[in-house]
This record gives C-alpha cells, sequence and structure tokens, in this order.
C-alpha cells in the first residue's frame, strides 16, 4: 500500500502571496491532519478533516484554511504568507475520525520557504 | 488542555551505549501516549504508543517506553544504540475524547557518536 503523499515536497514563495498544499492519504483512510514544524514553535496541530467535515481546529488565525475532497484527499491554503509562515507542513492520515484512538500516519511533508 | 515537555533538547550518545529520552505531560484527563522518531528531510514515524494496559511497552527498533501515571511520564529507553539511531525524537500526548488531534513534546535530538 502506498503511503502518505505530500505535494509539492518543496515550494518558495513570496510575502503576501498565497499557496496550497496537497496531502493524499493512504487508501481507504477518510481522516486527515495537518500540522506544522517551525524551529520555534514545534510541532502544532493546524486541523483535522474527515468525511469531508473540518472536526477539529488548532489555534492558528483564520488566513489557514483546509478542506478534503470526497476522494478523501486533502488541501490546506495559506493565504497573505509571512515570513513566519516558512515551515515544513506535514499531513498524517488514519482510518476513521471519532474520539478514540487511530494510529496515524505522517507523510513526508512540504517544505515551504517564504522570502 | 494538554502539555508535553521533552527534559533534552539534545542528547550525545556513544554507540552502543543505552539511551534514555525523558517526556513528561500534563492533562485533566486520561491520555494516550506516543514517541515518534523524525530522520532528517522525512514525516514522523511511530516507535510505540501507550493505550492501556501493561505500562511497559515495546517498540519498533529496540525501543520500549514506560508509563508512569503517579509521575505523569513516558520516558523512552533503548539499551544499545546505532550510528541509525541518530534522529530527532518526539512524545506526543492525546486525549481521550480528543480524537486524532497529537500534543507534541518540542523534541530531543539524538547524536549517536562512534
Amino acid at each position: 500500500k502506498a503511503g502518505v503523499t505530500q505535494t509539492p515536497r518543496y515550494l518558495i514563495k513570496t510575502r503576501g502571496q498565497q499557496v496550497t498544499l496537497s496531502c493524499s492519504p493512504i487508501s481507504g483512510h477518510r481522516s486527515v491532519s495537518w500540522y506544522q514544524q517551525t524551529p520555534g514553535q514545534g510541532l502544532q496541530f493546524l486541523f483535522e478533516y474527515f468525511s469531508e467535515t473540518q472536526r477539529n481546529k488548532g489555534n492558528f488565525p483564520g488566513r489557514f484554511s483546509g478542506r478534503q475532497f470526497s476522494n478523501s484527499r486533502s488541501e490546506m491554503n495559506v493565504s497573505t504568507l509571512e515570513l513566519g509562515d516558512s515551515a515544513l507542513y506535514l499531513c498524517a492520515s488514519s482510518l476513521a475520525g471519532g474520539t478514540n484512538y487511530n494510529e496515524q500516519f505522517f507523510g513526508p511533508g512540504t517544505r515551504l520557504t517564504v522570502l | 488542555a494538554q502539555s508535553v515537555t521533552q527534559l533534552d533538547s539534545q542528547v550525545p550518545v556513544f554507540e552502543e551505549a543505552p539511551v534514555e529520552l525523558r517526556c513528561n505531560y500534563s492533562s485533566s484527563v486520561s491520555v494516550y501516549l506516543f514517541w515518534y522518531v523524525q530522520y532528517p528531510n522525512q514525516g514522523l514515524q511511530l516507535l510505540l504508543k501507550y493505550l492501556s494496559g501493561s505500562t511497559l511497552v515495546k517498540g519498533i527498533n529496540g525501543f520500549e517506553a514506560e508509563f508512569n501515571k503517579s509521575q505523569t511520564s513516558f520516558h523512552l529507553r533503548k539499551p544499545s544504540v546505532h550510528i541509525s539511531d541518530t534522529a530527532e525524537y518526539f512524545c506526543a500526548v492525546s486525549g481521550k475524547a480528543a480524537g486524532n488531534k497529537l500534543t507534541f513534546g518540542g523534541g530531543t535530538r539524538v547524536l549517536v557518536k562512534p
């Protein structure tokens, strides 16, 4: 089974632009979560989508948004980029949502650099 | 709300020596606990998890961890490290009602020296 794939792997943007990152979960997985990893703030939860609905959201400004499609693929969008948005963005997929634990499998990440 | 503290940001260790990475958490609810490893330019790989039951958890690559509820700790150990264990290690917690949301510690960078 193919793992979680993220595209693109590397991206360079300038301040004020917007960016869209893509995540394809493991086949059969219906939940996708996004995390931001920076040297200063570490790994922080952005949001989770399950069956095309946002189930949970972290403490990020409204410039960060996401969506999930019917095939469970997910995209996240960052508008009006700031230098501080430079980070590794990780996507994780799991079989299901719900309140019980579901093992999450992480993709390799998209490294975004904002100049 | 949950939080995770990894007490050491960097741990240098010689090859074949033991290593312990410390993790403490705080939570107002029952938790699930995890250790992940991240190799350079890669995502996170699950090493082991504590969901319930035995407090001593064995994972992949010879790692194990012990859940100590009274000390709210979940320390990771390996009796003999290899050069290939050089990586960053993250402790994470999920509340039992929090679904898939993980709260991570700041990470511990392990450098194995020959």
